[in-house]
């Protein structure tokens, strides 16, 4: 099947690292997303990942790939108040390239 | 380049009506894909257009149907509306739809239907 899912709901301290983690259950997932949505905004990409990676970096982003337990992290270094978003884990199903299967969503809330 | 626009931004509508939406890739861009965003269901994929032609469908009712024109812009239609057709419609556009490319959205039509 194709499902993605992630916890609901993060809270972190200003100046902290923020992981927001995401399971999969496609095996045959191509390539893996994070996306942010700030209030009465679509969809950023922030990063994406090949399945055959384990891991990314890009600035204060870092993405890492565990295909056998089908799990996915987005670390952000130095957390910000602008950081303050709902973050969605997205995968492209191995069945259909011109599609993407979204999480429901992180909220992730900065404390000073 | 200017970015995917969407309109209107804004809509309301009464049950038993229809609306369009409609959606501007980014120049250049071939794939045009919508997505339906509601605080139950989260975002589910509508359906992908690429070059005129449907590509992909998600799993909604016929009411709701799309099309895109030679110039890859597109629109989408809903027919006799109901109340749980109240949502953000997102559209992503893309060079080919495929692979990587997943990046670019709109920022979404919010229809509520009363």
């Amino acid at each position: 099947g194709e499902d993605v899912e992630q916890s609901l709901f993060l809270s972190v301290r200003e100046g902290d690292s923020s992981v927001i983690n995401c399971t999969y259950t496609d095996s045959s997932s191509t390539y893996l997303y994070w996306y942010k949505q700030e209030p009465g905004a679509g969809l950023q990409l922030l990063t994406y990942i090949f399945s055959n990676m384990d891991m990314k970096q890009d600035q204060r982003l870092t993405v890492l790939l565990n295909k056998k337990d089908k799990h996915l992290s987005l670390r952000i270094a130095d957390t910000q108040t602008g950081d303050s978003a709902i973050y969605f884990c997205a995968e492209t199903p191995g069945s259909s390239a011109s599609k993407i299967i979204f999480g429901s969503g992180t909220r992730l809330s900065i404390r000073p | 380049k200017a970015g995917v626009t969407q309109t209107p931004r804004y809509l309301i509508k009464t049950r038993g009506q229809q609306v369009t939406l409609s959606c501007s890739p980014i120049s250049g861009h071939r794939s045009v894909s919508w997505y339906q965003q509601t605080p139950g269901q989260g975002l589910q994929f509508l359906f992908e257009y690429f070059s005129e032609t449907q590509r992909n469908k998600g799993n909604f009712p016929g009411r709701f149907s799309g099309r895109q024109f030679s110039n890859s812009r597109s629109e989408m239609n809903v027919s006799t509306l109901e109340l749980g057709d109240s949502a953000l419609y997102l559209c992503a556009s893309s060079l080919a739809g495929t692979g990587y490319q997943k990046g670019f959205f709109g920022p979404g039509t919010r229809l509520t239907v009363l």
